[in-house]
């Protein structure tokens, strides 16, 4: 299995562009994850998913976008790329957190430099 | 709020020794998971160890176990027979409920303590 897949690996960007991190999981997790990761602060949660079809902020939504319309794809988006923006993103899925004991599994992050 | 603290952002430890890295973290739950993730170098997110609040027993898995103090709300990591292969950016993480979303769950992280075992 490959587990989580994140595309594209690495992307530069500048100021005002958009673009489109995919994250596909076949593992059949109901839950997917969107993570930012910048020096010193560990990983902090931008959206989640808890099934198809829905989605929700978590800690640090702004600028970006996400859909979730099919079970195994979670997409990050973001509309005016902002250098604030530039971080690495991580994608992570997991089954049902009340059923488990809640591992997340990480897909191999994605840089994202925005000029 | 509920945080997750790394007091040691750097560690070095010599190859065969010891090692400990420590975390505390802040919560008014009872019931809750906590985890060490190793990152190396080509990032990937590893989990190392769990433990469940309400078991006393401290987990461990092979070289790897944990001091888990729960009054303290203290988690630490203990790394024994280091290896060359050990060195990597190692992250404590609480897992917590997300508000109103029901049943979902989501990581806190910590900043990380970057562990380099030396040769």
């Amino acid at each position: 299995n490959a587990g989580v897949t994140q595309t594209p690996k690495f992307r530069v960007l500048k100021t005002g562009q958009s673009m489109t991190l995919l994250c596909a999981q076949d593992m059949n997790h109901e839950y997917m994850y969107w993570y930012r990761q910048d020096p010193g602060m560990g990983l902090r949660l931008i959206h989640y998913s808890v099934g198809e079809g829905t989605t929700a902020k978590g800690e640090v939504p702004d600028g970006y976008n996400v859909s979730r319309l099919k079970k195994q794809n979670f997409l990050l988006g973001l509309e005016s790329a902002a250098p604030s923006q530039t971080s690495v993103y991580f994608c992570a899925s997991s089954w049902t957190p009340t059923l488990n004991t809640g591992e997340l599994f990480f897909g191999e992050g994605s840089r994202l430099t925005v000029l | 709020a509920q945080t997750v603290t790394q007091s040691q952002p750097e560690m070095s430890v010599q190859e065969a020794e010891t090692v400990t890295l420590s975390c505390t973290y802040d919560t008014s739950e009872s019931n809750y998971y906590l985890f060490w993730y190793k990152q190396p170098p080509s990032r990937q997110m590893i989990l190392v160890i769990r433990q469940e609040a309400y078991k006393q027993q401290n987990a461990t898995e092979n070289r790897f176990s944990v001091n888990f103090q729960k009054a303290a709300k203290s988690f630490s990591l203990k790394i024994s027979d280091s290896q060359l292969g050990d060195t990597a950016m190692y992250f404590c993480a609480f897992m917590k409920p997300i508000p109103s979303s029901g049943s979902a769950r989501q990581l806190t992280f910590g900043s990380g303590t970057q562990l380099t075992v030396l040769p």
